[in-house]
């Protein structure tokens, strides 16, 4: 089945650790996103890419790292992770960075730091 | 500053009429988009306004006003599956999107 594929799930990390979300998507869209959901907030774009080889920030990117070395994968990394990163997060993809309203979501990840 | 307001929630009967509203103040627009997302689940794409008027596809009805800055999403026909919350979002004039923070809507029989 075609989509966005998240990995894992769920995760519970100690304070300081590393971690990786991957995210794979097999629709050949160009455009990929990294979203955080918490509670009474809407969705907050963390990073994004455009095409592959490019990546930008969105509007918490600070913790985060994404890289984006072909279309299908969009793995996001928590350095050091910190219990504020406590949250869910979404990767999504559009068909095109000028129609990108239009988004396919992964089924999230929903990470807790201790 | 962006900003999108809906309401956090709201209540309807089974079978009935519901409206959900969204007021926005952004940077340039690019339409007007709507989503379910069901609890614990990604959201779904549900609509897309980018001309002033009304787009109907089902039970579902989104408008737009893009003079006032407003869009309703209007739901028919109310079933229990539709209790979800709804999340408005606008494309800024950079093709990002601003979220709103979701209207829960719960349906009661």
């Amino acid at each position: 089945i075609a989509g966005i594929t998240q990995a894992p799930t769920s995760q519970i990390l100690a304070a300081g650790r590393r971690m990786t979300l991957r995210c794979t998507q097999d629709m050949r869209h160009n455009a990929m996103y990294w979203y955080r959901q918490d509670l009474g907030l809407g969705l907050r774009l963390i990073h994004y890419s455009n095409t592959a080889g490019t990546t930008g920030k969105g509007e918490v990117p600070d913790g985060y790292s994404v890289s984006r070395a072909n279309t299908d994968d969009f793995p996001l990394t928590l350095a050091s992770a910190v219990p504020s990163q406590t949250s869910v997060y979404f990767c999504a993809s559009s068909d095109s960075s000028s129609s990108a309203g239009e988004l396919f979501f992964g089924e999230g990840s929903r990470l807790t730091v201790l | 500053g962006q900003n999108i307001d809906q309401p956090t929630e709201m209540t309807a009967t089974e079978g009935a009429i519901v409206q959900i509203n969204c007021t926005y103040q952004t940077s340039g627009f690019n339409g007007l988009f709507w989503y379910q997302q069901h609890a614990g689940e990604a959201p779904t794409f549900l609509s897309y306004n980018v001309l002033d008027g009304l787009e109907e596809k089902g039970r579902f009805s989104s408008f737009l006003s893009r003079s006032k800055g407003y869009s309703y999403l209007l739901l028919k026909e109310l079933q229990m599956k539709d209790s979800a919350s709804y999340l408005c979002a606008v494309l800024d004039s950079n093709y990002q999107l601003i979220w709103g923070a979701g209207t829960k809507l719960i349906i009661k029989p």
